[in-house]
């Protein structure tokens, strides 16, 4: 299948801070790509959606402003948490989707545990 | 309000067992579901997806169920072996949009 990288797997930074997330789609064009969060034991909940080229979809009750997505290219998506505080911890994942049709499956990246301290 | 279930009482089975992992939803016309696996600190990693009009899918020890009317679909892992223990999450797509929405994830052990 298809590869989704996803770096840093995991950071800790200080509260105030500003963290930023890479996703890469290694062998394939992602022309969407969605970033979740997971807290522990629950499931994966949607946060943004962003195709390549525009602004990105958010869900509601996420704030875009804290939350900055950008999908430059193809292959790359980043998501940065902004002036993060202690309950922005969290399991950060992004999947990527490539070509026109939209059901297909999603490919994940490995994930980001971020720790705010 | 729609809402996606799966158990989240963790399923234990003895090897070479089949395992039988259920995921419900109401509110919800899905245009195709999928299963997913997930190891403790891992992203998910897709298994199977069966669209509204197929009834069941295979794949190797894996067969999925998808029963429209009921509202209900079935994951099974025949001949189960420790290494299937994971995480089992499924998850929906409308088709009028690429998003994807999860179920809470089922526990899977298979032990000796």
């Amino acid at each position: 299948g298809a590869v989704v990288s996803q770096h840093p797997s995991r950071v800790i930074c200080k509260s105030g801070t500003s963290v930023k997330i890479e996703c890469r789609s290694l062998d394939f064009q992602a022309t969407t790509m969605f970033w979740y969060r997971q807290f522990p034991k629950q499931s994966l909940m949607l946060m943004a959606t962003s195709n390549e080229g525009s602004k990105a979809t958010y869900e509601q009750g996420v704030e875009k402003d804290k939350f900055l997505i950008n999908h430059a290219s193809l292959t790359l998506s980043t998501l940065t948490v902004t002036s993060a505080h202690p309950e922005d911890s969290s399991f950060y994942i992004c999947s990527a989707r490539g070509g026109r049709d939209k059901n297909t499956e999603a490919f994940f990246g490995q994930g980001t545990r971020l720790t705010v301290v | 309000s729609q809402k996606i279930e799966q158990n989240s009482e963790a399923l234990n089975i003895q090897e070479g067992k089949t395992a039988t992992l259920t995921c419900n939803y109401t509110n919800y016309s899905p245009a195709y579901l999928q299963w997913y696996r997930q190891d403790p600190g891992r992203g998910p990693v897709f298994l199977l997806l069966i669209r509204e009009n197929e009834k069941e899918k295979r794949k190797e020890r894996l067969k999925v169920t998808f029963d429209t009317t009921l509202k209900q679909s079935l994951f099974h892992i025949t001949a189960s072996q420790p290494a299937d223990s994971a995480t089992y999450l499924c998850a929906l797509g409308t088709g009028t949009a690429s998003k994807l929405t999860f179920g809470t994830g089922t526990r899977l052990q298979v032990t000796l």
